[in-house]
């Protein structure tokens, strides 16, 4: 079983305009991840950030965690086609050594 | 540096048969995990090692094993297909820190089972 959910399952969007996608959790964790996934091909990793930070910016991506209510949220600024992809939030707890998936957010990039 | 390599990427089975599938991590990561993805469970974590020594099993039946070799090379197998095994297999490699943190995938192996 997955350990939560994201919102929403899929966005289209303008080139240009933001996206944002929500990503709750169920327990404890040690660190919130984002991944990005090409057409069923392997995953890449966009951005980490830990239990005890709230925010973390990386070039036009900006993620946010709250850990009182179990949830996190991507943000990805100034949107282009290739930005095209599936979304993944994963997170792992201490010793624990695997990462638990979100199931994913869909977003299509419109030129 | 190289980056996690699968193989094969693509393989055709039948009910009843086995697979393995090959990943060879990051040079200096010691950590190989395996997770499958379909489309209607999503992404599954199977197991993961760490200098040869299983350290977390997910939730999959016991047609589902793996192992990890001295240099780190990890391979799974898969006995008695099933239907519902095919899926997209992700392979990833890290460091392996307790403290958790980023971990670098594979392309993945396409099984499909008929």
């Amino acid at each position: 079983s997955q350990q939560g959910e994201e919102d929403p399952q899929a966005l289209s969007i303008q080139e240009g305009e933001n996206a944002t996608m929500n990503c709750s959790y169920k327990t404890s964790i040690n660190n919130l991840q984002w991944y990005r996934q090409n057409s069923g091909r392997g995953l890449v990793h966009l951005i980490l950030i830990r239990s005890n930070e709230r925010e973390k910016h990386s070039g036009r991506l900006r993620v946010t965690l709250d850990t009182s209510k179990k949830s996190s949220s991507l943000l990805i600024t100034a949107s282009r086609a290739a930005d095209t992809a599936s979304y993944f939030c994963a997170t792992d707890a201490v010793n624990d050594y695997k990462l638990s998936f979100g199931a994913g957010t869909t977003v299509t990039v419109r030129a | 540096k190289a980056g996690v390599t699968q193989t094969p990427r693509y393989l055709i089975k039948t009910r009843g048969q086995q697979v393995t599938l090959s990943c060879s991590p990051i040079s200096g990561h010691r950590s190989v995990s395996w997770y499958q993805q379909t489309p209607g469970q999503g992404l599954q974590f199977l197991f993961e090692y760490f200098s040869e020594t299983q350290r977390n099993k997910g939730n999959f039946p016991g047609r589902f094993s793996g192992r990890q070799f001295s240099n780190s090379r990890s391979e799974m197998n898969v006995s008695t297909l099933e239907l519902g095994d095919s899926a997209l297999y992700l392979c990833a490699s890290s460091s392996g820190l307790a403290g958790g943190g980023e971990q670098f995938f594979g392309p993945g192996t396409r099984l499909t089972v008929l």
